[in-house]
């Protein structure tokens, strides 16, 4: 298995510009996590699905943040529009629905908002 | 909701000593305590964990000790090599059921030879 994928590894952007993260949790996995990692703020759950349906979106800072998934193989987190401050590395993980299984997590994606 | 504090944020030691990283939860319905090593610029990968039936979990030269009443868990590196050199991080599960974790801010261990 290729492990948790995500895309892209580096994006650089311009403040008011549209962003779309995109990942793909490992086969077979039931849960999916977004985080944001910022020195700041440390490593930040934004929101969780299981079964392709978000169960807490608690943690998704603003309405400028949104985030899918359409079925089991395939997520996105959208920020329209950029600012500044929500530079940050973007990881996402996945976890089987057993019991408190350990969550496997993407490269991560580092992004630029100029 | 579920709160973790991590101490230190940084710490330094010498290669061959002992490194020891303390947590503490706020929710104790919490009986999920991971524990994740991220190296520079790298991902955050699960080093070792403790479920709230266990008391203690050795893998080699770590091992985590949990303390229900007191709501702490701590994670111990014995004979520490400049390769252990990382942030590591601890959480702990929502809630009893769930799989989503709240982590700790992080601590640098540098590993000097």
């Amino acid at each position: 298995d290729a492990g948790v994928i995500q895309s892209p590894r580096h994006e650089v952007t311009e403040m008011g510009q549209e962003v779309t993260l995109r990942c793909k949790p490992i086969s077979g996995h039931d849960y999916l996590f977004w985080y944001r990692q910022t020195m700041m703020r440390g490593l930040e759950l934004l929101i969780y699905f299981n079964n392709n349906v978000p169960i807490d979106d608690s943690g998704m800072p603003e309405d400028r943040f949104s985030a899918k998934m359409p079925n089991a193989s395939f997520s996105t987190l959208k920020i329209q529009p950029s600012e500044p401050r929500d530079s940050a590395v973007y990881f996402c993980a996945s976890s089987l629905a057993r019991f408190q299984e350990t969550q496997y997590f993407g490269p991560g994606t580092r992004l630029l908002v100029l | 909701g579920e709160n973790v504090e991590q101490h230190p944020s940084t710490l330094s030691v010498q290669e061959g000593d002992s490194a020891v990283i303390k947590c503490t939860y706020s929710d104790s319905a919490s009986n999920y305590f991971p524990w994740y090593k991220q190296e520079l610029g790298k991902r955050p990968q699960l080093i070792i964990d403790i479920r709230s039936n266990v008391g203690e979990k050795k893998d080699q030269r770590i091992a985590v000790t949990l303390n229900k009443t007191a709501k702490h868990f701590s994670l111990h590196i014995t004979e520490t090599q400049p390769e252990d050199s990382a942030v590591y991080f601890c959480a702990a599960n929502i809630n009893q059921a769930g799989t989503a974790l709240i982590f700790g801010k992080g601590t640098t261990l540098s590993v000097s030879s």
